[in-house]
């Protein structure tokens, strides 16, 4: 069964703080994966998309790793701000005709001042 | 501006009515999706239109309809309304999926209802 799953749950860091989510999937016939941010009562804007070849991936202070072997992504922000404050979704694209996504259910991360 | 309008934006209505959703996906995207996301919980896959047609189905009640027109926008029909399909629905949007084209998913920021 097509699956994305994502730890931790929910996060709660200080400001300046480094962080790291994760992401494990179990999709195939696999084609890219996003990582999506979306604030409170907002659509989900993407942040990075790794495809297979792609080990690592960077926007700004967001850094991405893909593990294609081990099936294994994650997200790294570096000197977190109150800004980032948001849900981080996962999402594995297979491609047939037209994409089919495959979402995690999020980490809900909190910088605090 | 991810270049997906949604309206309305929000919509406030009584258990058993019947409301639409509309969505005007990005100029050339030919693919179009429905999630709904009730609160705190993640994104849950309604059905997709590609160029008119239905073209996958994900967890969408049969009170629930959605079409999509010639000019590509999309309608979502939500009928029979209980307490429980209060949420934010998403439309998002996409090209189709050609070489060279990632198909990120772009996203409208969202139609809030509440079932009263």
């Amino acid at each position: 069964k097509n699956q994305v799953e994502q730890s931790p749950q929910s996060l709660i860091i200080l400001e300046g703080k480094n962080c790291t989510l994760q992401c494990n999937y179990t999709v195939s016939p696999f084609s890219n994966l996003r990582w999506y941010k979306q604030d409170t009562g907002r659509g989900p804007v993407s942040l990075t998309i790794m495809t297979f070849s792609e080990n690592t991936k960077s926007n700004g202070r967001y850094t991405a790793t893909l593990d294609a072997d081990t099936k294994q992504s994650s997200l790294h922000i570096t000197a977190s701000q109150l800004s980032d404050s948001a849900s981080y979704i996962c999402v594995v694209s297979q491609i047939s005709g037209t994409y089919k996504y495959i979402f995690g259910t999020g980490t809900r991360l909190k910088v605090l001042a | 501006d991810s270049g997906v309008t949604q309206t309305p934006k929000h919509l406030i209505t009584a258990t058993g009515q019947r409301v639409t959703l509309r969505c005007s996906p990005r100029s050339g995207d030919l693919s179009v999706y429905w999630y709904q996301q009730s609160l705190d919980q993640g994104l849950q896959f309604l059905i997709q239109y590609y160029n008119g047609e239905e073209r996958a189905k994900g967890n969408i009640l049969e009170r629930f309809s959605a079409q999509q027109f010639p000019d590509l926008h999309s309608e979502l029909n939500l009928s029979s309304l209980e307490l429980g399909d209060s949420a934010l629905y998403f439309c998002a949007s996409s090209l189709r999926g050609n070489t060279g084209n990632t198909g990120e998913l772009f996203f409208g920021e969202g139609s809030r209802l509440t079932v009263l």
